[in-house]
């Protein structure tokens, strides 16, 4: 089955904005949504968003103000952006897969994820 | 907001033994529980879903029982590969949430 890989800067400074990206590889998969997940020593696994397969998204009321996610026309590639950061925003950011055989808001495919540290 | 609550914070075993994990929720949540495993340096894995059903491809030492409040992931005998962290998650409301995690360790 697909693969999805997080991609982009490790490094960001305070007040500019985060920008990956999760890319599909290894064959197209399904899904019901993509959802961009975030985990920190402090603040654990934390549930940013997720675009659903007809583009329509849904976001954490805490982080609703600063995030957006989207994703190509063919589906193989997902962004997130998150604006107007701090060093509260550091953390290792995951995409993952809200699979089409499971009840809603599970995730049974994970990116490896990728660690972005909010410094100047 | 639904507060979920992990216990013990480690637990100390040795493999071949039965590591019993609790995930507690502030208010009733039904069934929409589930449960993941991290290994270090990799992402989460779901394990079990709506509290007893397993993932594909999770052996079957791994079994998750409860309802309501009160809920248990119970490894039957622990294998090497099983010491982890674990992770109870919630699904009845957007965003879905996690608990803080419970490391089962090598005694």
């Amino acid at each position: 089955q697909g693969q999805l890989r997080e991609s982009g800067p490790g490094l960001v400074k305070p007040s500019e904005t985060l920008s990956l990206t999760c890319t599909v590889s290894g064959g197209s998969i399904s899904f019901y949504s993509m959802t961009w997940i975030r985990q920190t020593p402090e603040k654990g696994l934390e549930c940013l968003g997720n675009i659903y397969y007809d583009g329509s998204t849904k976001y954490s009321p805490s982080l609703k103000s600063r995030v957006t996610i989207s994703a190509d026309t063919s589906k193989t590639q997902f962004s997130l952006r998150l604006r107007s950061v701090t060093a509260a925003d550091t953390a290792v950011y995951y995409c993952a897969r809200e699979g089409e055989n499971y009840p809603r808001w599970y995730f049974d495919l994970w990116g490896r994820g990728t660690l972005v540290t909010v410094s100047s | 907001e639904i507060v979920l609550t992990q216990s013990p914070a480690t637990l100390s075993l040795s493999p071949g033994e039965r590591a019993t994990l609790s995930c507690r929720a502030s208010q009733s949540v039904s069934i929409y529980l589930g449960w993941y495993q991290q290994r270090p340096g990799q992402a989460p894995r779901l394990l079990i879903y709506d509290a007893s059903n397993r993932a594909t491809g999770i052996p079957a030492r791994f079994s998750g029982s409860g309802s309501g409040t009160d809920f248990t992931l119970t490894i039957s005998s622990l294998e090497p590969e099983d010491f982890a962290i674990y992770y109870c998650q919630l699904r009845s409301n957007w965003p879905p949430t996690f608990g803080q995690g419970t490391r089962v360790e090598i005694k």
